[in-house]
């Protein structure tokens, strides 16, 4: 696709459950990352994919959560047995990898995550 | 202390106003600059780049001053369709990877 795509949109889920969002990077882009960002807050820094690289998982806040990246392509973020300081907008965002100067960052528009 | 620090605003200004937004950033090491703009509940859009010898987009305007680790934005004439949060972001190689640090971004409301 042309952008950055993420599903779902919204996710409405009980405290305890498991949930997966998905994001589809700008295709050739290698460089994938994972972002957090709760209501009026900054971004956070989650994981961050390059190639066939092992991934940076230094901004995941608890063993709770996990991503992949398949084919190094579509990823998953997974949160296990949610609780309610997970609701947030999950973003997902991708570059070229090349890492020049000036590499630019895209954006897709989240999943907005809600644990009752 | 905040690795790229922003003053959260809001800014008020008037339609066609002249407005100006500092950032700090605290590592040296910081390589490449850019402005995002969020509006409310979408994700950051990238606005424009800031290269060493200040650049202007239209409007806008950003400069880079390495040696006090300062970026500024300034926009004219403002027009109420600029109302949105602008982030300072820079980037930095660590460990392997090219991290993009946000701040948490300054406000703008552009009043009728």
């Amino acid at each position: 696709g042309a952008g950055v795509s993420q599903s779902p949109s919204n996710k409405v889920t009980e405290k305890g459950k498991d949930v997966e969002l998905r994001c589809d990077p700008i295709s050739g882009h290698t460089a994938l990352y994972w972002y957090r960002q709760s209501l009026g807050q900054g971004l956070e820094f989650l994981i961050y994919f390059q190639g066939n690289s092992a991934p940076d998982k230094s901004g995941l806040p608890s063993d709770r959560f996990s991503a992949e990246r398949t084919g190094g392509s579509v990823s998953t973020l997974t949160i296990q047995r949610t609780q309610q300081e997970d609701s947030a907008v999950y973003l997902c965002a991708s570059s070229t990898g090349r890492l020049n100067w000036g590499e630019k960052l895209f954006f897709g528009s989240g999943t907005q995550l809600s644990v009752l | 202390r905040k690795e790229v620090e922003q003053d959260p605003g809001p800014f008020n200004v008037p339609e066609g106003a002249t407005v100006a937004f500092n950032c700090t950033y605290s590592n040296s090491a910081s390589q490449s600059f850019f402005w995002y703009r969020q509006d409310c509940r979408k994700e950051p859009k990238l606005l424009m780049s800031v290269y060493s010898s200040g650049n202007e987009d239209g409007r806008f305007t950003a400069q880079l001053n390495r040696a006090s680790q300062y970026i500024s934005l300034l926009i004219r004439d403002s027009k109420l369709s600029d109302s949105a949060t602008y982030l300072c972001v820079v980037t930095r190689t660590t460990s392997g990877t090219y991290k993009y640090i946000f701040g948490t971004g300054t406000r703008l409301k552009v009043l009728a």
